[in-house]
């Protein structure tokens, strides 16, 4: 069993709409969790960490269950610069565990 | 702002070859993280560190090895490079919060 999955998508939505990602994790004792954005042929950049209570920058929410053990990410009103490929990223200790990523294109 | 830099942004070597790849970062992080990334595999572990002269596996550190004599300096040697190591890997650096930035990547093809 994979220790991160991600619904590869695609997901294909209009400007202004919400769309959400999840993304769950097998190992109960993981401890930080984080949202990356990487753009085509680029290198990975930290979107926001997710924090036990959710929290949320601007347009972007995220969550966290440790009940069910995933994660989420919400974007309102989606923007054309928004397209990009989300990754989640987990950590347990010193390892980190890396979603394949959920690939996003907004479309005007 | 953090800076990670990678020596190549694309690199071709030949099977056999010994590859150096060089990351370095200027923001005095104790962490740092050699990665590849294939094609529906994601992003995978190779090694890291979390100090000077310390190195942990990841999950696939076979065929590769690492070097880290400096804090900001983190070296991935392929000793002898194969077409099954043509990828993109990328490095990573981080503090005691667990946020890793990462280098633009090189690709490296094995031929």
């Amino acid at each position: 069993r994979k220790e991160v999955e991600q619904d590869p998508g695609p997901f294909n939505v209009p400007e202004g709409a919400t769309v959400a990602f999840n993304c769950t994790y097998s190992n109960s004792a993981s401890q930080s969790f984080f949202w990356y954005r990487q753009d085509c042929r680029k290198e990975p950049k930290l979107l926001m960490s997710v924090y036990s209570s959710g929290n949320e920058d601007g347009r972007f929410t995220a969550q966290l269950n440790r009940a069910s053990q995933y994660i989420s990410l919400l974007i309102r009103d989606s923007k054309l610069s928004d397209s990009a490929t989300y990754l989640c990223v987990v950590s347990t200790g010193n390892q980190f565990y890396f979603g394949t990523g959920t690939s996003l294109t907004v479309i005007p | 702002d953090v800076k990670v830099t990678q020596s190549s942004r694309y690199l071709v070597k030949r099977t056999g070859e010994k590859v150096f790849l060089e990351c370095v970062q200027d923001m005095d992080h104790e962490n740092m993280f050699w990665y590849r990334q294939d094609p529906g595999l994601g992003l995978r572990l190779i090694y890291f560190s979390y100090d000077v002269k310390m190195k942990e596996k990841g999950d696939i550190p076979e065929g590769y090895s690492v070097s880290r004599e400096k804090k900001e300096r983190f070296s991935l040697i392929l000793e002898s490079a194969s077409t099954n190591q043509t990828s993109m890997y990328l490095c990573a650096s981080g503090g005691q919060d667990y946020e890793q930035y990462f280098g633009p990547g090189t690709r490296l093809t094995v031929t």
